[in-house]
């Protein structure tokens, strides 16, 4: 089985539906990331989490929130989707006493 | 502002021909630089970790150096299998840690 899984792994949506995607993990990491990867410009940090009490946001954090239910954890939500908003979105997560991110399969959204 | 730079944006050659990718960073505090593979519709993989300047790593066709300003990804004799999409991350350090990513090399390999 995978170490870090999302749901869904594509999804077609309209304009101004709300979307959660989901992350779980079974590494045991406290910390968690979203990013997004548009093409050509590369993957950009969205929110990050170093544990369930603890959330920040990233340099594009604008029109999404997020959700730290419990350690293996972390959602990311479009309250209200935009075409701007399609993209691959990756979530990543990183032990303590390491610098390694280890990233999930990723989530293909396309909001119409 | 911290920014990490890859070239060439898209690398082609043949089998056996051995060529080597650049990722040059500036960055307010580096605290290792990272290397990833990227296959189509896949999440990034992580292939590599350097924390200082001269350090070296390999791992089977690839070895990955490291100076004060740039990091190189040499290839040795590549296969078709190594064709893939590979991204460069700065680590910063001091008030926020987090990776800051080139937008990658996409490497095609001819058999």
């Amino acid at each position: 089985d995978a170490d870090v899984t999302q749901t869904p792994r594509n999804r077609i949506t309209k304009t101004g539906k709300r979307i959660m995607l989901e992350c779980s993990q079974t590494k045991g990491h406290d910390r968690m990331y979203w990013y997004r990867q548009d093409p050509g410009l590369g993957l950009r940090l969205i929110y990050y989490s170093f544990d369930v009490k603890d959330i920040n946001k990233g340099e594009i954090s604008d029109g999404y929130s997020v959700s730290r239910q419990a350690q293996a954890k972390f959602s990311l939500s479009l309250e209200s989707a935009i075409p701007n908003q399609t993209a691959l979105y990756f979530c990543a997560t990183q032990g303590t006493s390491t610098d390694t991110q280890y990233f999930g399969p990723g989530t293909r959204l396309t909001v119409l | 502002e911290d920014q990490v730079t890859q070239s060439p944006e898209a690398l082609r050659l043949q089998e056996g021909e051995s060529s080597s990718l650049n990722c040059s960073y500036t960055v307010s505090g580096l605290r290792g630089l990272f290397w990833y593979r990227q296959d189509p519709g896949k999440g990034p993989e992580f292939l590599f970790t350097l924390y200082s300047a001269g350090e070296e790593k390999e791992k089977e066709r690839l070895k990955a150096t490291l100076t004060k300003k740039e990091s190189f990804l040499h290839i040795t004799a590549p296969k078709p299998e190594d064709s893939a999409t590979y991204l460069c991350a700065a680590f910063t350090q001091g008030g926020s840690e987090k990776l800051v990513f080139g937008k990658g090399t996409k490497l095609t390999v001819n058999p």
